[in-house]
């Protein structure tokens, strides 16, 4: 089975430009999040999409926005970029079933998008 | 609300001996715990996972937690340290019990170095 694809892994954009993120999910799973991660610290949930909607958001602007397709591969858009958004963005994917009594799924992540904003 | 902390930002240990990355959490209900591991430019890798079975969890690699309820706590550790083992750790909850699956709430990360 693949593994979770990002694509490009690694870019640079000037502020104020808009920049878009790819994610191919692992084969059989259907939902797919994001989270960024800053030098340093752990990553942070952005959102998550299941069945092409959106489905639960962290504290991210509405700058950040995403796009899921049928085949649940993923797209990350961000706007009007900031310096602030430099960063790795990392996609990660899992399985069906997202409202198991028993907890929560695994997730499998993407080796991620090294954006920086100059 | 829930969250994690990871008690140090780096561990230093020699190849052969054992290795403890402190992790404390804090939830209003029984969570789900894991420990990921980031080697550099790689994706983060799931180690281990606690979901309300044993409370104490085997991984790959040889790593192992437990789940502590009184101290709060999900302490990673490994009998003996590889020079391999060298990466970053993570310490994560998931906030959501039965929903969304894929808000993980991270902790800042433990950087394990392995000296020779």
């Amino acid at each position: 089975e693949t593994g979770v694809t990002q694509s490009p892994t690694h870019l640079i954009k000037t502020r104020g430009q808009q920049v878009t993120l790819r994610c191919s999910s692992q084969s059989g799973h259907n939902t797919v999040s994001w989270y960024q991660q800053a030098l340093g610290q752990g990553p942070q949930f952005i959102f998550q999409y299941y069945r092409e909607e959106e489905n639960g958001r962290g504290n991210f602007p509405p700058r950040f926005s995403g796009l899921q397709f049928p085949n649940y591969s993923s797209e990350l858009n961000v706007n009007a970029l900031e310096l602030d958004d430099s960063a790795l963005y990392l996609c990660a994917s899992s399985q069906p079933g997202q409202l198991k009594s028993s907890g929560a799924n695994v997730l499998t992540f993407g080796a991620g998008s090294r954006l920086t904003v100059l | 609300a829930q969250s994690v902390t990871q008690l140090d930002s780096h561990v230093s240990v020699s190849e052969g001996t054992p290795v403890l990355l402190r992790c404390n959490y804090s939830s209003s209900y029984s969570p789900s715990l894991f420990w990921y591991v980031q080697h550099p430019n790689k994706g983060l890798q799931l180690l281990l996972k606690y979901t309300s079975a044993a409370t104490l969890v085997k991984g790959i690699n040889g790593f192992e937690a437990e789940f502590k309820k009184s101290e709060t706590s999900f302490h990673l550790t490994k009998p003996s340290a590889h020079m391999s083992d060298a990466a970053e750790y993570f310490c994560v909850v998931s906030p959501h019990y039965g929903g969304s699956q894929g808000n993980l709430i991270f902790g800042k990360g433990t950087k394990l170095s392995v000296k020779p």
